[in-house]
């Protein structure tokens, strides 16, 4: 699995819209980029993946750069309940499952 | 729909003791995942399994560590003897694709 590049932590404010980047220079063709998301003394939580196009859903949008070096994770308008640990993942199918590698990821606080 | 159920929340033990959990995944999620998580660090890929068969055990510790998936629905993961640094959350995932895996709340270990 490639490897990805997070900041280690971030600071947000609430209502604002929070970017997270990540950087996933060595990506190959076939591998997926993952979010997720892990919210203090809970289990990880999937937000969002793309391949290559951008992508959105009702957690959050996802940018990937046309070169699929880089990406960024959206939140449009966070609050609190985003202050989390995020996770950018890089994947690819073998042999029909997929292994989803966790880094340290970016630590996302949401000031009041 | 009931989300990955795990059990218990909390154990302590001694070193050199054993140690089960168990996992109950989401209803008709084929594929299976016990992570490690050690405090400060995402999680590590232990073991999956589809259905109930592994998929990949490579970074399961083989001497101490097992697992079973017997019917294909829920699963247990044992230590025997724990070590002092098993001490971590130890997560089960499930998923219905492979693409997006839902965690359950982990059972967080403490071996004194």
């Amino acid at each position: 699995d490639a490897k990805t590049t997070q900041p280690t932590s971030m600071d947000c404010a609430e209502g604002r819209a929070a970017n997270l980047p990540c950087n996933h220079s060595t990506i190959s063709g076939n591998e997926y980029v993952y979010w997720y998301r892990q919210i203090h003394s809970q289990g990880p939580q999937y937000i969002i993946h793309g391949l290559k196009n951008n992508e959105t859903n009702e957690m959050a949008s996802l940018i990937i750069t046309e070169d699929r070096k880089s990406s960024t994770l959206i939140l449009p308008h966070a609050t609190l309940r985003d202050t989390a640990v995020y996770y950018c993942i890089v994947s690819a199918p073998s042999g029909g499952y997929q292994k989803v590698t966790f880094g340290t990821g970016t630590k996302l606080q949401v000031i009041p | 729909e009931a989300g990955v159920a795990q059990s218990p929340r909390y154990k302590i033990i001694e070193k050199r003791q054993s140690v089960a959990f168990w996992c109950n995944p989401i209803s008709g999620h084929a594929t299976l995942y016990w992570y490690q998580q050690i405090l400060g660090q995402g999680p590590k890929l232990l073991i999956q399994f589809q259905n109930n068969g592994v998929v990949d055990d490579s970074q399961l510790p083989k001497d101490r560590f097992s697992a079973e998936r017997l019917k294909g629905v829920d699963s247990t993961l044992k230590i025997q003897p724990a070590k002092l640094e098993d001490s971590a959350v130890y997560l089960c995932a499930s998923s219905l694709s492979g693409l997006e895996q839902f965690f359950g709340p982990g059972t967080r270990l403490t071996v004194l």
